[in-house]
């Protein structure tokens, strides 16, 4: 059974780092990109960037280049993505999926709170 | 590409059909484009990929339609469970971006 399981959620203040995880299981992990998306409270999706674990190949939204980063572990199975700075327009919620053709499954999200 | 869904929101009855449109500002190419449905604090499920093909236990009142720059979402007949958040997203050219939404609510 494919399963893309994030890490707990997360409440930091402006201006520390963070980086969330993504572990998948039951598929060939290196050879699916995994993307990550954006939720802010009450508002729709976003589409931040996305990584092929098998080279790491890494493509980001304009939008979010330079404000995150996305990373991978094939040797675990895991995605991340990292904040150096957060900011409170951070707070979302934010989940993984992997994507063959869109994204067909997808993690349960990790909801960031960046508050003082 | 920036998608426009539409309507904003559709009020419906259950076992009314309905249908969302998605219009891209240009061509998504060859078809990358994939509707998901999202119900409050679900992560979206992937209902149609390559404009027109279902997703794994997606039932058949679900079906996707277009090319090009527009696409549609049809819901043969509404059953309660189908009113929640309706995205649409194009996977042909980085970045992979979302429309913004269509809300499907009980009339």
């Amino acid at each position: 059974e494919v399963q893309l399981v994030q890490s707990g959620a997360e409440v930091k203040k402006p201006g520390e780092s963070l980086k969330i995880s993504c572990k998948g299981s039951g598929y060939s992990f290196s050879s699916y990109w995994i993307g990550w998306v954006r939720q802010m409270p009450g508002k729709g999706l976003e589409w931040m960037g996305i990584i092929y674990p098998g080279d790491s190949e890494t493509r980001y939204n304009p939008s979010f280049q330079g404000q995150v980063t996305i990373s991978a572990d094939k040797s675990i199975t895991t995605a991340y993505l990292q904040w150096s700075s957060l900011k409170a327009s951070d707070t979302a919620m934010y989940y993984c999926a992997r994507r063959p053709n869109g994204f067909d499954y997808w993690g349960q999200g990790t909801l960031v709170t960046v508050s003082s | 590409i920036v998608l426009t869904q539409s309507p904003g929101t559709l009020s419906l009855s259950p076992g009314e059909r309905a249908t969302l449109s998605c219009r891209a500002s240009q061509s998504a190419g060859s078809s990358y484009l994939a509707w998901y449905q999202q119900k409050p604090g679900q992560a979206p499920r992937l209902l149609i990929y390559g404009a027109s093909s279902r997703a794994t236990g997606i039932p058949d009142r679900f079906s996707g339609s277009g090319s090009g720059t527009d696409f549609t979402l049809t819901i043969s007949r509404l059953e309660p469970e189908d009113f929640a958040v309706y995205y649409c997203q194009q996977y042909g050219s980085s970045p992979h971006t979302f429309g913004q939404g269509t809300k499907l609510e009980i009339k």
